[in-house]
């Protein structure tokens, strides 16, 4: 079956420490998106790539990175330089056309501890 | 620039009563309309969208919404809610540059 793949399903990171979130695809999609969602805000966009080798930063970047080597991946690491990280983290892929729905994975929750 | 509002945080409903979801937005351009829902500790799925054409869209479940331009409006709708309807609403309007902008959410809570 085609779907999205996040893992793993808990993470806990320690104080200065990098963690790396894990989103893969299989629906063969040229967009992705990291999405962070804290309770009562929404989702607030972190990072999105529309082709391979190019990623564009959203609404709250800062403390974040990705990469985007293949058209499957799309891995998020939280650095330490993100000093509130506690939170539920998704990751969706589209097709790039305007009105494309986009495909959830089921999420991350990242504690501090 | 977008911005949606969806005006209720929590909406209580009696389980086989209706519903409404409200859900407002502002955009000086046309735009697209979804609507997706989140069941606990899960990703999000959509429920349905309007692009263009009829202004009442029907979606997965028996929810629908209905798009009102002159109110800027993309209420959603059930007409008999169940206990599994239970679940956190979102809507979002994207415009020319295909990004999404969310609204807060609405969490539906289903009394027995």
């Amino acid at each position: 079956d085609g779907g999205i793949t996040q893992s793993p399903k808990y993470l806990f990171r320690k104080e200065g420490q990098n963690v790396t979130l894990s989103c893969e695809q299989n629906l063969n999609h040229d967009a992705m998106y990291w999405y962070r969602q804290d309770p009562g805000q929404g989702l607030r966009l972190i990072y999105y790539s529309q082709i391979v080798n190019d990623f564009q930063k959203g609404d709250i970047a800062e403390g974040y990175s990705v990469s985007r080597e293949k058209k499957e991946s799309f891995p998020l690491t939280v650095t330490s330089a993100q000093k509130n990280p506690t939170a539920f983290y998704l990751c969706a892929s589209s097709a790039v056309r305007a009105g494309e729905k986009l495909f959830f994975g089921s999420g991350t929750q990242l504690s501090v501890l | 620039a977008q911005s949606v509002t969806q005006l209720d945080s929590q909406v209580p409903v009696f389980e086989e009563a209706p519903v409404e979801l409200r859900c407002n937005y502002s955009s000086s351009v046309s735009v697209y309309l979804f609507w997706y829902v989140q069941y606990p500790n899960q990703g999000l799925q959509l429920l349905l969208k309007y692009l263009s054409g009829s202004t009442l869209v029907k979606g997965i479940n028996g929810f629908e919404a209905e798009f009102n331009k002159s109110q800027t409006s993309f209420h959603l709708r059930k007409p008999s809610v169940h206990i599994s309807d239970t679940a956190e609403y979102f809507c979002a309007v994207s415009a020319y540059n295909y990004q999404l902008i969310w609204g807060a959410g609405t969490k539906l809570i289903i009394k027995p």
